[in-house]
């Protein structure tokens, strides 16, 4: 059975960082790209970042160029996004989903709360 | 706002069709890249409801369609149930983002 489970999450104060994981199990993890999505509380799905399986492609969406790095591990089936100088805005519920068409599975979500 | 546009609410009775449409553009659905679309139940992540604009994942049920037609696509609903009360939405790929993804900014269907 395939499994994503987030973890990492928490409430950072503005300014700080954290650091998510998405831990993957039921499937062959090198092959398949990742992605991570978040939703702030009330609002729509907004992606955050891609990597390929083998991290040889990497993109981030305008809202967290420069501030969130993605990377992966695939020899641990595990992939991670350090997010630095959190604000507001990145409070989320943040979700991994696995993608070969469309995201065809989702973690549960783990919820980022940046407060002052 | 979102890159793909879909209207913010609609509803419909028990066992009646309705349609949610996601507009694009010629950098996104109009440039060739798959629509896919995701059924959000209040409280749960997202799952996968079609993909490559009109494919069905195992499981889900036949009353759901899509379709793409330019630089739009819909989901279609039959039979409508109250269970299918959630949030939909619909996500492909935008060129001038280097090909990352996108997503619309959501449906809320309600069942009357």
């Amino acid at each position: 059975e395939v499994q994503l489970v987030e973890s990492g999450g928490g409430l950072v104060q503005r300014g700080g960082s954290l650091r998510l994981s998405c831990a993957a199990s039921g499937f062959a993890f090198s092959g398949y790209a990742m992605n991570w999505v978040r939703q702030a509380p009330g609002k729509g799905l907004e992606w955050v970042s891609y990597i390929s399986s083998s991290s040889s492609t990497i993109l981030y969406a305008d809202s967290v160029k420069g501030r969130f790095t993605i990377s992966r591990d695939n020899a641990k089936y595990s992939m991670y996004l350090e997010m630095n100088y959190l604000s507001d805005e990145d409070t989320a519920v943040y979700y991994c989903a696995r993608e070969p068409n469309g995201l065809d599975y989702w973690g549960q979500g783990t919820l980022v709360t940046v407060s002052s | 706002q979102s890159v793909l546009t879909q209207p913010p609410s609609l509803s419909g009775a028990p066992g009646q069709r309705v349609t949610i449409s996601c507009t694009g553009s010629s950098s996104n659905i109009g440039a060739g890249y798959d629509v896919h679309w995701y059924q959000q139940l209040p409280g749960t992540a997202p799952k996968l409801l079609i993909y490559d604009n009109t494919k069905r994942p195992s499981g889900v049920p036949d009353r759901f369609s899509g379709s793409k037609f330019g630089t739009s696509a819909s989901l279609a609903i039959t039979g409508l149930q109250a269970g299918d009360e959630a949030h939909y939405y619909c996500q492909s790929y935008d060129s001038s983002l280097s090909g990352s993804l996108v997503f619309g900014g959501g449906t809320k269907l309600t069942v009357l």
